[in-house]
């Protein structure tokens, strides 16, 4: 496997259930992101990892948290969700975790809430 | 505050046909980074070009070139003799150097539909 890899790359889950998003990067880097892309929207930034610590919280709501056990992974667990989280949700790596170095984006996991 | 505006939502195109992407940003640093991404209907974004705030010099690459104004603070994205395979939505960002960590902050994205 080569760059950035998410699992599942589609999921549909209730409101009452307990899912886990998966990012994995292969190319060395210590930073890693999770975005939310809704329909007509700016890619949001969620969370940033730099060196396995949390560096940024972009307000998101505690119904997902973030983990990170190494630098090569990145989870993102899901429980009691809305309808108005579905989305598309984007794993991104970068070097490190400054401006300077451009991040390399995963293809996604679609998420559906009903 | 820092923003992007990428005014064209959608343009649509026939194949061999020239078409430049507009970008317009917002900051107030004076040392930042912008981007360009494109996004096929996979999903993943594909990282085309970064830019450095303090070199305008313009960039061709192969069909692709980005004409950088600082005067006017835009970033457009020209692709030449498009194809079919251009079509994607595609995004420009800028990036926050004067936060803790690499804040990317994205535009809306344009969609390109190039017909044949």
């Amino acid at each position: 496997e080569t760059g950035v890899t998410q699992t599942p790359r589609h999921l549909v889950m209730g409101m009452t259930n307990k899912k886990s998003l998966k990012c994995e990067q292969h190319l060395g880097h210590n930073a890693m992101y999770w975005y939310k892309q809704s329909a007509k929207k700016p890619l949001e930034l969620m969370f940033v990892y730099s060196l396995e610590e949390r560096v940024e919280n972009n307000s998101v709501p505690s119904r997902f948290s973030p983990e990170c056990p190494n630098s090569s992974h990145l989870f993102l667990h899901l429980h009691t969700l809305q309808p108005e989280d579905s989305a598309l949700y984007l794993c991104a790596s970068s070097q490190d975790g400054t401006s300077r170095t451009q991040q390399y984006f995963g293809p996604g996991t679609r998420l559906t809430v009903t | 505050a820092q923003k992007v505006t990428q005014a064209q939502t959608e343009i649509s195109v026939v194949e061999k046909e020239d078409v430049t992407l507009d970008c317009v940003y917002e900051t107030r640093d004076t040392t930042y980074y912008l981007f360009w991404y494109k996004q096929p209907p996979s999903g993943e974004l594909v990282f085309l070009i970064r830019r450095n705030s303090f070199d305008e010099q313009n960039e061709i690459s192969g069909r692709y070139s980005w004409n950088f104004q600082k005067s006017t603070s835009s970033f457009n994205f020209t692709i030449t003799a498009s194809q079919v395979v251009d079509s994607a939505v595609y995004f420009c960002a800028l990036s926050d150097p004067g936060g803790a960590t690499n804040k990317l902050i994205f535009g809306t994205g344009t969609l390109l539909a190039v017909q044949p």
